[in-house]
């Protein structure tokens, strides 16, 4: 079956830094790939998507890079705020499946002053 | 902009009790999703619907759980007999089947079962 294993949090990177969120996917086809992010006490948030090999999906300083030949979709962003600090999301939607999301299990971010 | 809408956002419930979520999805939208999110994990698929139709169930939706979406438009989910195991966050979500048919989800609704 379809699924998405991302990296275990939580990540706590001090503001400013560079960060990498690891997520990679097992799925038959060429699914769709997404990045969703949840503020505390919040529903998710689309960050950014890719629909294709080779996309990338950008916002807000956020990019990932869809990469069929290592099935990953990491999300990276140069320096990241305070504001940033949230759980983000990797998921995926088949092809043939209306669209319905297998999510990994999420990701903490805390970012410190 | 109306995004998808949820209510309550929280309920707190006595187990064997039932409970009604309700969810309106952005007007446009012609599919309506539910899920289910417990602490530290994922969202997890339990049921979608095209227009009125319920075309996807997932072994995750007991004979507890029923949903209904009668003309459309907003849906509901009901949990009957409440168990301790149902505490969660149920997450509504909605998208078109046409065009770039990104799904969008509302703040969800906590049931605390106690």
């Amino acid at each position: 079956g379809n699924s998405v294993t991302q990296m275990e949090g939580p990540v706590t990177l001090s503001e400013e830094a560079f960060l990498t969120i690891n997520c990679t996917y097992t799925a038959t086809g060429y699914p769709s790939l997404f990045w969703y992010v949840q503020y505390p006490g919040e529903g998710l948030q689309l960050l950014l998507k890719a629909t294709k090999a080779d996309d990338k999906g950008s916002n807000k300083g956020f990019e990932a890079t869809y990469r069929k030949e290592t099935t990953s979709f990491h999300l990276e962003k140069g320096s990241v705020q305070v504001s940033d600090s949230a759980v983000y999301f990797c998921a995926l939607s088949a092809a043939g499946t209306a669209s319905k999301l297998t999510f990994g299990t999420g990701t903490r971010l805390q970012v410190t002053l | 902009d109306t995004g998808v809408s949820q209510n309550p956002r929280h309920k707190i419930t006595k187990r064997g009790q039932n409970v009604t979520f309700r969810c309106d999805p952005i007007s446009e939208h012609n599919r309506l999703y539910w899920y289910r999110q417990t602490l530290g994990q994922g969202p997890e698929f339990l049921t979608y619907f095209q227009n009125e139709a319920q075309l996807e169930k997932s072994r995750l939706l007991s004979d507890r759980f029923s949903a209904e979406r009668p003309k459309g438009s907003f849906s509901t989910l009901e949990i009957q007999r409440t168990e301790q195991g149902d505490s969660a966050m149920y997450l509504c979500a909605s998208s078109s089947s046409t065009g770039r048919n990104t799904i969008y989800f509302g703040e969800g609704s906590w049931l605390t079962v106690v």
